[in-house]
């Protein structure tokens, strides 16, 4: 399967909204409501931040939130803050029990 | 406090062997579907394996289907993968990563810091 498309990066100032897109196919992202999106920061291990399309983890603020429309699913982060700046990565269930990723974005807050 | 401890990374030439263990602790482990997920160097994600809570269940990348084995070992709150017939691009940090239920589910949380397993002569 070929990697989902995100775009490299992705910028905001502090306590504005930033928007990630990530586009796969009516076999992936289009085909099944398992999209889910993880933060990683620097030399660190990625964390969960949104599952199944839209839910929150336990103690993700709620500051994040997933949608999806046909084959893009996003990822907005609102009020942005400094510890927000990180790499993000969606993924997908893409059937016969296979997973894909996206290549990730990197998110500054300026 | 949800603990996942990877180990058994290292260097190996192309051909050979290596066992990565994870070792789970402040969780019920046989509750819980896990998965690897592994990082190469500077690049993305990419999902390697997944196994049901009672293991009765597996599930492989493309990538790797045939040359790696996940397994786990309830009784010794531990998984396991088997990696056979490496190669230079199976070069990555290999994340353990727990599933939120019994079954599996293509969402992983939390994680752990990862072992680096490098493949080369």
């Amino acid at each position: 399967q070929s990697a989902l498309t995100q775009p490299p990066s992705a910028s905001g100032s502090p306590g504005q909204s930033v928007t990630i897109s990530c586009t796969g196919t009516s076999s992936d992202v289009g085909g099944y409501n398992y999209v889910s999106w993880y933060q990683q920061h620097p030399g660190k291990a990625p964390k969960l931040m949104i599952y199944e399309v839209i839910k929150r983890p336990s103690g993700v603020p709620d500051r994040f939130s997933g949608s999806k429309s046909g084959n893009t699913a996003s990822l907005t982060v609102s009020g942005l803050q400094a510890e927000d700046e990180a790499d993000y990565y969606c993924s997908s269930y893409a059937g016969n029990n296979n997973v894909v990723f996206g290549g990730g974005t990197k998110l500054t807050v300026l | 406090e949800v603990q996942l401890l990877e180990s058994g990374g290292g260097l190996v030439q192309p051909g050979g062997s290596l066992r990565l263990s994870c070792a789970a602790s402040g969780f019920s482990f046989s509750g819980y579907a896990m998965s690897w997920v592994r990082q190469a160097p500077g690049k993305g994600l990419e999902w390697v394996s997944g196994i049901s809570n009672t293991g009765d269940s597996t599930y492989y990348a493309d990538s790797v289907k045939g040359r790696f084995t996940i397994s786990r070992d309830n009784s010794k709150n531990t998984l396991y993968v088997q990696m056979d017939s490496l190669r230079a691009e199976d070069t990555a940090v290999y994340y353990c990563a727990k599933g939120l239920t019994s079954g599996w589910y293509p969402w992983f949380d939390p994680w752990g810091q990862g072992t680096l397993v490098t493949v080369s002569s």
